[in-house]
């Protein structure tokens, strides 16, 4: 069954580093999202993207994120100066077009953590 | 965003009994609705969806219930087994266009018994 593929699986990095998360979302998805979820909270909607541009976008994807997906396969995030509150497990999902029932296919996450 | 709720963090049940887990929502647009399974150290999986126009969909051992004027879903697993124990999330969007969001309840823990 195809995936949704994240890298790395674990980060860590030291405040006011930049950070870059990848995902290589499944093939013939034209709708890519991230999300994250904070130890012990709920799972937030940062971003979605489609034919190379921002759809909608939450009140946490403030200036220091941003979305690319540089090549045709892979979707990344970039936070260019991490705080301590990033530390979350960041997921990237994709969907095909149309119908709702198939829902979305979520990656297995990244854990960002923040030092 | 408190827009979907689910109140209860746990849920126990014997292995072969029913599971329930109930989701209220408070923005009336919402119009399609999906849960979510989800292990440990792992992405959430896609379980089951509903759209507004229905009140009920089935695949399997899963059932999801939409009650429009309650503005609440249900999840109904039946036979639970072992394997069905993780955190379960509803979702919820304002339709299903390119852009759309999936606002997310806090979870339910299944814990099955043996």
């Amino acid at each position: 069954e195809p995936e949704v593929t994240q890298t790395p699986s674990h980060q860590v990095t030291q405040m006011g580093q930049e950070v870059i998360l990848r995902c290589v979302p499944i093939s013939n998805h034209l709708y890519f999202y991230w999300y994250r979820q904070i130890l012990g909270q709920k799972v937030e909607f940062l971003v979605s993207f489609y034919n190379n541009e921002i759809s909608e976008k939450s009140e946490i994807f403030d200036d220091q994120f941003s979305v690319e997906r540089p090549d045709g396969s892979n979707f990344t995030l970039k936070i260019r100066s991490t705080k301590l509150e990033d530390s979350a497990m960041y997921f990237c999902a994709s969907r095909p077009p149309g119908q709702y029932i198939y829902g979305y296919t979520f990656g297995s996450g990244t854990r960002l953590t923040v030092v | 965003d408190q827009q979907v709720k689910q109140n209860s963090p746990s849920l126990s049940v014997q292995e072969g009994r029913i599971s329930i887990l109930n989701c209220d929502y408070t923005n009336s647009m919402f119009d399609y609705f999906l849960w979510y399974k989800k292990y440990p150290a792992e992405g959430p999986t896609f379980l089951i969806s509903i759209s507004s126009i229905k009140d009920k969909n089935e695949d399997g051992r899963f059932t999801v219930f939409l009650n429009k004027s309650a503005k609440h879903l249900s999840l109904h697993i039946v036979p639970s087994q072992p394997g069905d124990s993780a955190v379960y999330f509803c979702a919820a969007s304002e339709g299903w266009g390119f852009g759309n969001v999936l606002h997310c309840g806090s979870g339910t823990q299944v814990i099955v018994l043996p």
